[in-house]
Order: structure tokens, then C-alpha cells, then sequence
């Protein structure tokens, strides 16, 4: 079956540090990518998303490639704040299908 | 525009009480789903409903979970007779057709 596999964390940065969380998938047909986002004591928020192959996907300085042929969808950002301490769930969506597979999630701690 | 909402945010109780969660989803949103991660693990689907009916309950753990959507508004999560198992973060999401998935603050589940 479709699914989801994230690096495990937590992943713990200094201020101002590159930023890299992988995800690789499997799915059968052709899915739609996202990454969403759990911030301390808050909900889930889609933070980007990218619907087919070499579509990147972009939001608050976060950014990800749908790449086919290794079949990845890795999250990036150039320059993290504390603000971004927070869970990201990479996940995805086959084209047709309502239901949303999901990563195990991957904690972000970002130090001053 | 209000977002997703559910309510209780917490809920404390013992094994084999019964909870209800409720969701009330994004105005105009036909389409309502159940999500929950226990102990940290990946977000699972549950269930999904389009308008009042269950259009897939392949998610569902057994039959002592029971969701409703009567009218195709809110929506109801029970669990009866609540196991030390169930325990964990209980998320809704609401969208219109195929389109984003919107999440909301989930319900935290402790049994005891």
C-alpha cells in the first residue's frame, strides 16, 4: 500500500542553520505532495504542497521538490528561526482518493 | 472565516467510559474526515464522510468507534467502551470536494 517515510527526530539547530527533513514515498498512482506543520499547542497547518513531478512547493521561506524518479518530496529552508520549532508531517494524496497518508512526523527544535 | 473547530481540546477518562469528540467543519466543506496519531507514531486516517454519508470507514480500529454526520454538518466520534489503547491526538479535517484538506487543533485523548 501507499506510504510515508520521514526522517526521524528530533532534529535540534542553531538559529540562522540549513535546513533539510527527508521523505520518500511509495504510492501506486500519482499522488499529490504536502508537508504540514504543528506548531506547539496548535492544530495541523499545510505548510506547501505540489501536485505533480518537479512542481516545487513554497511557504514562509520552506521549500520542496516533487521528485519523481527518487520518488522525494525533502523540505528545505535556506536560514530556520525559533519560530519554526515545531512538527512537520510530510504526506500524500493519490489522485482520486480523499484519504491523506501521512509520515511519522519529524520534531524541529531550533536554538537563539 | 472560521476554520475547522473540535471540541473537547482535552479529555481525561477512565477504560471502558465513553467519549464523544465532536467536529465542526469549515462552512460549506461537504466532505469531513477522521484522523488520529497515537504515542507519537503517524497520523492514520479513520474515516470519511461526504455530506451525511460515509463514504469510507476503512480506518476505523474497531467496533467500538462509531462517527456520525447527521445533516452533513458536524460531525460525532464515539468511543464505547473507551480501551488504554485509544489514547492519543484525534484530528479533523474538512474540504470542498478534492481540494485542501483543512485541519483542525485535534482532541487530546487520555485513558486511564
Amino acid at each position: 500500500g501507499d506510504s510515508v517515510t520521514q526522517m526521524e527526530g528530533p532534529v535540534t539547530l542553531s538559529e540562522e542553520a540549513f535546513l533539510t527533513i527527508n521523505c520518500t514515498y511509495t504510492a501506486t498512482g500519482y499522488p499529490s505532495l504536502f508537508w504540514y506543520v504543528q506548531y506547539p499547542g496548535e492544530g495541523l497547518q499545510l505548510l506547501l504542497k505540489a501536485t505533480k513531478a518537479d512542481d516545487k512547493g513554497s511557504n514562509k521561506g520552506f521549500e520542496a521538490t516533487y521528485r519523481k524518479e527518487t520518488t522525494s518530496f525533502h523540505l528545505e529552508k535556506g536560514s530556520v528561526q525559533v519560530s519554526d520549532s515545531a512538527v512537520y508531517f510530510c504526506a500524500l494524496r493519490n489522485t482520486g482518493g480523499f484519504k491523506t497518508i501521512f509520515g511519522a512526523g519529524t520534531r524541529l527544535f531550533v536554538k537563539a | 472565516e472560521a476554520g475547522v473547530t473540535q471540541f473537547p481540546s482535552h479529555s481525561v477518562i477512565e477504560k471502558g467510559q465513553t467519549v464523544t469528540l465532536r467536529c465542526d467543519p469549515i462552512s460549506g466543506h461537504d466532505n469531513l474526515y477522521w484522523y488520529r496519531r497515537v504515542m507519537g507514531k503517524e497520523i492514520k486516517f479513520l474515516l470519511h464522510f461526504v455530506k451525511e454519508s460515509k463514504q469510507d470507514e476503512s480506518g476505523m480500529p474497531n467496533n467500538r468507534f462509531l462517527a456520525e454526520r447527521t445533516g452533513g454538518t458536524y460531525s460525532t466520534l464515539k468511543v464505547q467502551p473507551a480501551e488504554l489503547e485509544d489514547s492519543g491526538v484525534y484530528f479533523c479535517a474538512s474540504s470542498f470536494g478534492q481540494e485542501t484538506q483543512y485541519f483542525g487543533p485535534g482532541t487530546r485523548l487520555l485513558v486511564l
